[in-house]
């Protein structure tokens, strides 16, 4: 079962900052937060990753909560092309073979 | 760097056949990971080969296996396919425990039962 609880979906108008919540209350000291999106018709898309602080890339930045139990995908400015599912998924650093387990995700819209 | 290799992309089978689906992970990736993606079940994992050795298997049956070439590539099997067997199967490769298990996806390998 997933371990995180995302909105099914969100809107936003292009341009304008996105915040992508993500809520994981059991997260083990060991989990790395993950953020994966996915575009119509293809495969998964890595995005970010985290531990315990704040990461940026050239995609996006992740927020993490001081007591870890929630995070927060921050896309800068968003463009048509960001228009996708996201994942939030927890996946322990102790783990030595991949079992990413992916809920729902959030289907985000973005309007010109 | 080439990126996740699947194939072939589209496929249609008829209830009773098998399939073959290839990956090809990124060069230097030794683990090799396979998804199914379904609008009713989402995203699950199937199984995953490090090493040539199956590490890890989701809660499917029997009929899917997979196996893992030496040069890191992978296959995975369906027999006897059914109706509810079409779906996008997706292969991720990765670098075990490298900075957070960060997995690359293929594009996916479309699969119709008819």
């Amino acid at each position: 079962d997933a371990k995180t609880t995302q909105p099914n979906s969100m809107e936003s108008n292009e341009e304008e900052p996105v915040h992508l919540p993500c809520n994981h209350s059991t997260i083990s000291g060991t989990d790395y937060i993950h953020w994966y999106r996915q575009l119509p018709s293809q495969g998964p898309e890595y995005v970010i990753h985290g531990l315990t602080s704040n990461v940026n890339n050239r995609m996006a930045s992740l927020a993490i909560a001081e007591d870890r139990k929630s995070s927060t995908l921050i896309l800068h400015r968003a463009t048509l092309r960001d228009a996708a599912v996201y994942y939030c998924i927890l996946d322990s650093y102790l783990n030595y073979g991949q079992n990413f387990v992916f809920g729902p995700g959030t289907r985000l819209s973005v309007l010109p | 760097k080439a990126g996740v290799t699947q194939t072939p992309r589209y496929l249609i089978k008829t209830r009773g056949q098998q399939v073959t689906l290839s990956c090809s992970p990124i060069s230097g990736h030794r683990s090799v990971s396979w998804y199914q993606q379904t609008p009713g079940q989402g995203l699950q994992f199937l199984f995953e080969y490090f090493s040539e050795t199956q590490r890890n298997k989701g809660n499917f049956p029997g009929r899917f296996s997979g196996r893992q070439f030496s040069n890191s590539r992978s296959e995975m099997n369906v027999s006897t396919l059914e109706l509810g067997d079409s779906a996008l199967y997706l292969c991720a490769s990765s670098i075990p425990r490298d900075s957070g298990n960060t997995i690359y996806f293929g594009e996916g390998s479309w699969l119709t039962v008819v």
